[in-house]
């Protein structure tokens, strides 16, 4: 079946590095995401990768893809309190037409 | 870009009565537009993929009568919550697909409904 599971919790000192981790069970996915969302808002799309990439950076964001391991990660460089958020990785399932979410990564960043 | 907004941003109600939900594409065109529902300190749940023009289709375990979904034009669905319940207290969002790129990343997110139910 669909599922995206991904650890609960990260925190992280100011100026330090995040990394989120994330395994995806569908192989067929095409596409992985993640999302960011702050408290009371809905998701935000940070960045994607498609499946036949191995990395993608988009300034202070690094996507490292696995696909033989089925695991994905976002690298948060220089982490700022502004980062503070829940992560949520994602896959698109069902041939490409649903997302499917993981529960969420809170990030808490610590001055 | 492109911005998806909802109305309410939030609402409370009285059990058994019925709530309705917005979902709007507000500067581009959406042929679907997905239904998410998510519990406090949970993941997004999909609840139904909602077609213009056609009947929505429902996950798994989802109440089609009691979540009714209608997507009367390219740049509107809606949610009605029926018969509401305090058990049907969540954080509602929606997503709509960009029709004019088929591309999967294009998909974007409103701001999310939260509803209690009393």
């Amino acid at each position: 079946g669909e599922d995206v599971e991904q650890s609960l919790f990260l925190s992280v000192r100011e100026g330090d590095s995040s990394v989120i981790n994330c395994t995806y069970t569908d192989s067929s996915s095409t596409y992985l995401y993640w999302y960011k969302q702050e408290p009371g808002a809905g998701l935000q799309l940070l960045t994607y990768i498609f499946s036949n990439m191995d990395m993608k950076q988009d300034q202070r964001l690094t996507v490292l893809l696995n696909k033989k391991d089925k695991h994905l990660s976002l690298r948060i460089a220089d982490t700022q309190t502004g980062d503070s958020a829940i992560y949520f990785c994602a896959e698109a399932a069902g041939g490409g037409f649903k997302t499917i979410f993981g529960a969420g990564t809170r990030l808490f960043v610590k001055a | 870009g492109a911005v998806v907004s909802q109305h309410p941003s939030w609402v409370i109600c009285k059990s058994g009565t019925s709530v309705k939900i917005e979902c709007r594409s507000l500067d581009f065109q959406a042929t679907t537009m997905f239904w998410y529902r998510q519990f406090p300190k949970q993941s997004l749940m999909l609840m139904a993929t909602s077609n213009e023009g056609s009947k929505a289709t429902y996950e798994q375990g989802v109440e089609k009568d009691k979540f009714l979904i209608n997507h009367a034009s390219l740049t509107l669905s809606t949610l009605t919550v029926t018969s509401a319940h305090p058990e049907d207290s969540s954080f509602y969002i929606c997503s709509a697909r960009d029709l004019r790129v088929e591309t999967q990343e294009t998909q974007y997110f409103g701001p999310g409904t939260r509803l209690l139910v009393l």
